[in-house]
């Protein structure tokens, strides 16, 4: 079957940094995709990475290595703001994305 | 700078009500989905269409239909609800190529009692 995993809850503090891991298991890969969703509101786009490597924007890195069907977003100099669940998901060989159940980051002063 | 909406954010219907949401996207875009979300699961997708008059079930279309009469337009149909469809509803679109992200819209979240 196809599974995305991630953890349920984190808990940083402002200022610091975190990463959040995403491990998957897809018939197929046709990229990664990461996106935020704060409560109550809809997902939007962060990062796609289809090829292994580090993808930096901003204070958000996306990093992909698919022999070990592994991923990570790495959130830096952490802001209230970015108290959100964060959703992982793999597009997989018939272009359908796989969503993970999310992580939910929050953040304290 | 409105891209993709929803005709309702909160709904209430009875048990065996039929209920449509409607979704409305302005990019011009291809593809036009419908998911569902509940806590601890992650986006599960109900219905999606690549072209106007086209539809394709997701993972879990039963008790629920779609049409698409016009490209910017995608409607999901629940055609007696249940209280297990209380849940958020969202809306995506994409393109035809390129990278295949969602562009979602508002939600709608749907309480059957």
């Amino acid at each position: 079957g196809q599974n995305i995993d991630q953890p349920t809850e984190m808990t940083a503090t402002e200022g610091a940094i975190v990463q959040i891991n995403c491990t998957y298991q897809t018939s197929g890969f046709n990229g990664l995709f990461w996106y935020q969703q704060h409560a109550g509101e809809a997902p939007t786009f962060l990062s796609y990475n289809v090829l292994d490597g580090l993808e930096e924007k901003g204070r958000f890195s996306s990093f992909l290595s698919r022999s070990k069907g592994y991923s990570y977003l790495l959130l830096k100099e952490l802001q209230m703001k970015d108290s959100a669940s964060y959703l992982c998901a793999v597009q997989d060989s018939n272009y359908q994305l796989i969503w993970g159940a999310g992580t939910k980051l929050i953040i304290k002063p | 700078d409105v891209k993709v909406t929803q005709s309702s954010r909160y709904l209430v219907k009875r048990t065996g009500e039929k209920v449509f949401l409607e979704c409305v996207q302005d990019m011009d875009h291809e593809n036009m989905f419908w998911y569902r979300q509940d806590p601890g699961l992650g986006l599960r997708l109900i219905y999606f269409s690549y072209d106007v008059k086209m539809k394709e079930k997701g993972d879990i279309p039963e008790g629920y239909s779609v049409s698409r009469e016009k490209k910017e337009r995608f409607s999901l149909i629940l055609e007696s609800a249940s209280t297990n469809q209380t849940s958020m509803y969202l809306c995506a679109s994409s393109p035809e190529q390129g990278v295949q992200y969602r562009d979602f819209g508002p939600g709608t979240r749907l309480t059957v009692t």
